[in-house]
């Protein structure tokens, strides 16, 4: 079985200071794993994702998340928030042939001028 | 090449009622999912189907239903509408379901029951 748990349901930072969105997952096989991102009233924007190559995954819009096996984690972190960042973001983990993929519950990512 | 979309975007219906959602995937990609997303229950996965087979299904009850047709269009349908049914709905589709399943998501069929 697999499952994702997303550490922090809301997150709230200053403009220009870092972001840190925790991810933990659990899957008994290789996972791939993904950031969504959600912004009000849209579907879900693929942010970046593992996929067993590199384990620093850097996506757009300057987003990055760290694969460590060893610690079950995916965190998905940007050195410098803009306010275009405020969204909802999910981390989600899939594994090969499943066609499901199952969501953390979220988090809210609010920043402060 | 165009994203993946639904229709229609907003629905409302009463209850006891049936709804078809529509969703057509990306040009190619033969695999489409349907989620339901609710402020209470997050997103949870309704069902998969590739290549016209329903290969993967959650734990929802059997009024929720779908289908796929040979152009990887898909249909999902909810009958005997209840107000807990009110949602979100997403469909994504991929390429296909192998390795690295990345997803891409239409816009959503927002859904009210009254």
């Amino acid at each position: 079985a697999q499952s994702v748990t997303q550490l922090d349901s809301h997150v709230s930072v200053s403009e220009g200071t870092p972001v840190l969105l925790r991810c933990n997952y659990s899957s008994s096989y290789s996972p791939s794993l993904f950031w969504y991102v959600q912004h009000p009233n849209k579907g879900l924007q693929l942010l970046l994702k593992y996929t067993s190559a590199a384990t620093l995954v850097k996506g757009i819009n300057g987003f990055e998340a760290e694969f460590k096996k060893s610690e079950t984690s995916f965190h998905l972190t940007k050195p410098s928030a803009h306010m275009s960042d405020a969204a909802e973001y999910f981390c989600v983990v899939s594994y090969t042939n499943a066609g499901k993929s199952t969501f953390g519950d979220g988090t809210t990512l609010t920043v402060k001028p | 090449k165009a994203g993946v979309t639904q229709t229609p975007r907003y629905l409302i219906k009463t209850r006891g009622q049936q709804v078809t959602l529509s969703c057509s995937p990306i040009s190619g990609h033969r695999s489409v999912s349907w989620y339901q997303q609710t402020p209470g229950q997050g997103l949870q996965f309704l069902f998969e189907y590739f290549s016209e087979t329903q290969r993967n299904k959650g734990n929802f009850p059997g009024r929720f239903s779908g289908r796929q047709f040979s152009n990887s269009r898909s249909e999902m349908n909810v009958s005997t509408l209840e107000l807990g049914d009110s949602a979100l709905y997403l469909c994504a589709s991929s390429l296909y379901r192998g390795e690295y399943n990345e997803q891409f998501f239409g816009p959503g069929t927002r859904l009210t029951v009254l």
